[in-house]
C-alpha cells in the first residue's frame, strides 16, 4: 500500500546549526502534507503545512521544501535549539480525512 | 495548551476491566480522530468523527468503542482488552478534510 516514510530514524545536530529532515512519500495523489512535532510525553505539535502547488513555506525557523517529481519533503530547521530536540512526523493526505504518518525522525541537539 | 484535552493521562487496566477514554476540543473543529502509537510504529488511525457522524473505522476490533455525542467530545470504551493494545491513544480534532490536525497530549493506556 501507499506509505510515507522518513530517509534516517535519528538526527543529533549541533546547537545554532541548521537541520534538514528528509521524507519520502510514495501516494503521487496526496496533496497535502503536515510536519509534527512529538516530544517526550506530549502529543504530536503541528509545525508547518504544505499543499502540492506549492514547492516552499516558511514559518518561524522552519522551512518545508516540497518536490513532487521524486515525490521527496524536507523540513529545515534555522539556528537549531535544545528545545527542538523530538521526535518529527512527516504526514500526507490525499483529500479525505486520513493523514498518514511516517516513522519519525529522532532529533537530538548538542550542547 | 494545544485546545484538545484528553483524560485520564494514564490508565492502567486488566483485561477483563471495562474503561472509557476522553477526549475535549475548545477549537471549533468538526472532526475528531482516534489514534493508537505504538513504540516503533507510525500513529495508527483508528476512528473518524465529521459533524458527530462515523466516516471512518479503520478495521479496528470490537473491543474499542467510540462515540462522539458533540462535535466537541470524543470517547473511546475499552472492554476485555488485550496485551497488546497497550498504547498511547491519541485525540485529536480539524476543521474538515484536508485541514491540520490537533492533537492532544494522549491517554497512555497499560493492559495487565
Amino acid at each position: 500500500g501507499e506509505s510515507v516514510g522518513l530517509h534516517l530514524p535519528t538526527l543529533s545536530v549541533q546547537e545554532g546549526d541548521n537541520s534538514i529532515i528528509n521524507c519520502a512519500y510514495s501516494n503521487s495523489a496526496s496533496d497535502y502534507f503536515i510536519w509534527y512535532k512529538q516530544e517526550s510525553g506530549k502529543g504530536p505539535q503541528f509545525i508547518i503545512d504544505i499543499r502540492s502547488n506549492m514547492d516552499k513555506r516558511q514559518g518561524q525557523r522552519v522551512t518545508v521544501l516540497l518536490n513532487k517529481t521524486v515525490k521527496h519533503l524536507s523540513l529545515q530547521i534555522a539556528a537549531t535549539q535544545p528545545g527542538d530536540s523530538a521526535v518529527y512526523f512527516c504526514a500526507e493526505n490525499n483529500g479525505d480525512y486520513k493523514l498518514s504518518f511516517g516513522a519519525g525522525t529522532t532529533v537530538t541537539v548538542r550542547a | 495548551e494545544t485546545g484538545v484535552t484528553q483524560t485520564p493521562r494514564h490508565l492502567v487496566m486488566g483485561m477483563t476491566n471495562k474503561k472509557s477514554l476522553k477526549c475535549e476540543q475548545h477549537l471549533g473543529h468538526n472532526a475528531m480522530y482516534w489514534y493508537k502509537q505504538s513504540a516503533k510504529k507510525p500513529l495508527e488511525l483508528m476512528f473518524v468523527y465529521s459533524l458527530e457522524e462515523r466516516v471512518e473505522n479503520n478495521s479496528v476490533p470490537s473491543r474499542f468503542s467510540p462515540e462522539c455525542p458533540n462535535s466537541s467530545h470524543l470517547f473511546l470504551h475499552l472492554h476485555t482488552l488485550q496485551p497488546e493494545d497497550s498504547a498511547l491513544y491519541l485525540c485529536a480534532s480539524s476543521q474538515g478534510q484536508d485541514q491540520p490536525q490537533h492533537f492532544g497530549d494522549g491517554t497512555r493506556l497499560s493492559i495487565l
